[in-house]
């Protein structure tokens, strides 16, 4: 019953140090998405992907790299962190609009960068 | 441009009120999907409905009802008896096919139940 898994779920980076967040589905899912929440501002759209070897830009995607190399993981790097990328990370998978889509989140990933 | 407005930031309602969470959305598609998510304290994303633009009915779920109305590009939640259990920040989201399969979320609405 793993759904949407997210590794690791806590983490305290000193800036400019790199890492990489994993996100991983056991769903099939054609569609990964990698969202920020930080406080008064929602869930914002960072990177998507649809579907293997594809990814594409969302709303806040500066500061960030993704790759899909396989359909079920989806992964979102930082590759010099900054403060201002002190938040919790969402992942989520979901399927295309004309299958009825609905997104399905993972635990999320609290993260510090000090 | 915004696509989803929750104008209520932090709501606080006594066990056993009802209270609605609104939702206004903004979308030039005439093909789009509206869905609600509950944010408990313990931090995960629940989804709890998902309504498409050519289905207007009204749902109910136990407790809980969505209000779907086109004409005020409204979409609001309707809890009835509330519980403590329903403390959780609640996000309304919009899917269309202008932003290719993106979803596009509230800022959230806070809801704290007083036993």
């Amino acid at each position: 019953n793993a759904g949407v898994t997210q590794t690791p779920k806590f983490r305290v980076l000193k800036t400019g140090q790199s890492m990489t967040l994993l996100c991983a589905q056991d769903m099939n899912h054609e569609y990964m998405y990698w969202y920020r929440q930080d406080p008064g501002m929602g869930l914002r759209l960072i990177h998507y992907s649809v579907g293997e070897g594809t990814t594409a830009k969302g709303e806040v995607p500066d500061g960030y790299n993704v790759s899909r190399l396989k359909k079920q993981n989806f992964l979102l790097g930082l590759e010099s962190a900054a403060p201002s990328q002190t938040s919790v990370y969402f992942c989520a998978s979901g399927t295309s609009l004309s299958s009825g889509n609905t997104i399905y989140f993972g635990e999320g990933s609290w993260l510090t960068v000090v | 441009a915004q696509k989803v407005t929750q104008a209520q930031t932090e709501i606080s309602v006594v066990e056993k009120e009802d209270v609605t969470l609104d939702c206004v959305y903004e979308t030039r598609d005439t093909t789009y999907y509206l869905f609600w998510y509950k944010q408990p304290p313990s931090g995960e994303l629940v989804f709890l409905i998902r309504r498409n633009s050519f289905d207007e009915q009204n749902e109910i779920s136990g407790r809980y009802s969505w209000n779907f109305q086109k004409s005020t590009s409204s979409f609001n939640f309707t809890i009835t008896a509330s519980q403590v259990v329903d403390s959780a920040v609640y996000f309304c989201a919009l899917s269309d096919r202008n932003t290719g399969n993106q979803f596009y979320f509230g800022t959230g609405t806070s809801l704290t139940v007083i036993p």
